[in-house]
Parts: C-alpha cells; sequence; structure tokens
C-alpha cells in the first residue's frame, strides 16, 4: 500500500505570497491532520479534516487553512505569508482520526519564505 | 495547559547499551500518549501508542511506560543499533479538545 505522499517537497516563495500544499493520504483513510515543525515551536498541530469537514482546528490564525476532497486528499493554503511561517509542514492519515489511533506520516513539505 | 517536556535534548551511547528517554506532561488527562521516531527527510514515524488505561505497550525492542498520576512516560530501547538513530518525540493527546500536544524530542546517537 503506497504511503502518504506530500507535493512539493520544497517551496520558496516571498513574503505576502499565498501558498498551497498538497497531501494524499493513504488508501482507505478519511482523515487527513496537519502540523508545523519549526526549530523554535517544535511540532504544532493545525488541524484535522474528516469525510471533508474540519473537525479540530488548533491555535493558528485564520490565514492558515485547509479543505479535503471526496478522495480524501487534502490541501493547505497559506495566505499572506510571514517569515514566521517558514517550516515543515507535515501531514497524517488515518483511519478514523481524532488522535487516538496511529497516524502515518508523510516526508513533509518545507516552506521556505524570504 | 498541556505542556509536554523530553529530557535529555540529546543523548549519545555506545551501540549495544540499553536506554531509556523520557517524557512529562503537566496535565494527566490525557487520552493517550504517543511516541514517534523522526529521521532527516523522511517524516514521522508512529513506534508505540499508550492508551490512559494501559501501563506499558511492547514492540520488538522498543518498551514505552505510562504513569499518568506522575505526569511521565518513558521509552526503553534494548541493545540499541547504529539504525535506532534518530530524533524520538513523544506526545501527549488531551481527552477533551483531541488534540496532540508535542515534545521538542531527543536527539539519539548510536556510535557503532
Amino acid at each position: 500500500k503506497a504511503g502518504v505522499t506530500q507535493t512539493p517537497r520544497y517551496l520558496i516563495k516571498t513574503r505576502g505570497q499565498q501558498v498551497t500544499l498538497s497531501c494524499s493520504p493513504i488508501s482507505g483513510h478519511r482523515s487527513v491532520s496537519w502540523y508545523q515543525q519549526t526549530p523554535g515551536q517544535g511540532l504544532q498541530f493545525l488541524f484535522e479534516y474528516f469525510s471533508e469537514t474540519q473537525r479540530n482546528k488548533g491555535n493558528f490564525p485564520g490565514r492558515f487553512s485547509g479543505r479535503q476532497f471526496s478522495n480524501s486528499r487534502s490541501e493547505m493554503n497559506v495566505s499572506t505569508l510571514e517569515l514566521g511561517d517558514s517550516a515543515l509542514y507535515l501531514c497524517a492519515s488515518s483511519v478514523a482520526g481524532g488522535g487516538q489511533e496511529t497516524q502515518y506520516f508523510g516526508p513533509g513539505t518545507r516552506l521556505l519564505v524570504l | 495547559k498541556q505542556e509536554v517536556t523530553q529530557i535529555p535534548a540529546a543523548l549519545s551511547v555506545p551501540e549495544g547499551e540499553n536506554l531509556v528517554l523520557n517524557c512529562s506532561f503537566t496535565d494527566s488527562a490525557i487520552y493517550n500518549l504517543q511516541w514517534f521516531r523522526q529521521d532527516p527527510g523522511k517524516g514521522l514515524t508512529s513506534l508505540l501508542l499508550i492508551q490512559s488505561s494501559q501501563r506499558e505497550q511492547t514492540s520488538g525492542r522498543l518498551n514505552a511506560s505510562l504513569d499518568k498520576s506522575s505526569g511521565r512516560s518513558t521509552l526503553y530501547i534494548a541493545a540499541s543499533q547504529p539504525g535506532d538513530s534518530a530524533t524520538y518525540l513523544c506526545a501527549a493527546l488531551g481527552d477533551s479538545n483531541y488534540q496532540l500536544i508535542w515534545g521538542a524530542g531527543t536527539k539519539l546517537i548510536i556510535k557503532p
């Protein structure tokens, strides 16, 4: 079974731009969670989608948004990029989600904002 | 507010040694405690998940314990190997908001 895939793997943007990251979960998984990892703040939960609905949301500004499609693929969007948005963005998938079961992570998208 | 701490931040041991990684959390109202490893360029891999009602979980050379009353979890690695070199992270899942709160990780180096 193919693992979780994330595209693109690397991205360079400038302040003020917007960016869209994509995550394809393992086949049969309906939950996709997104995390941000930075050297200063570590790993932080962004949001979780299940069956095309946002089920849970972390403490991030509204510039961070996401969506999930009927095939469970998910995208996250960051608008009006700031230098502090430079980070590794990880997505994870699971069958039912809610953090109550094993999550499978993709390799991440490394975003650099200049 | 839940806080998860991992000490030490880095650890270097010779191959073959048994070792313990520590994780502490401030709020005992957790649904589960999870251990992951992170390899450079490869994302995170789930190692063990301990439900709040459990005391420990084992997988191969790994054993994780959970003591909710003291707010502590440990990950025991037996007979360490160079392939165990990675950053190990623990994360606590809150039993009300179902959000994982992560520790900063312990970077483990196993010397051949």
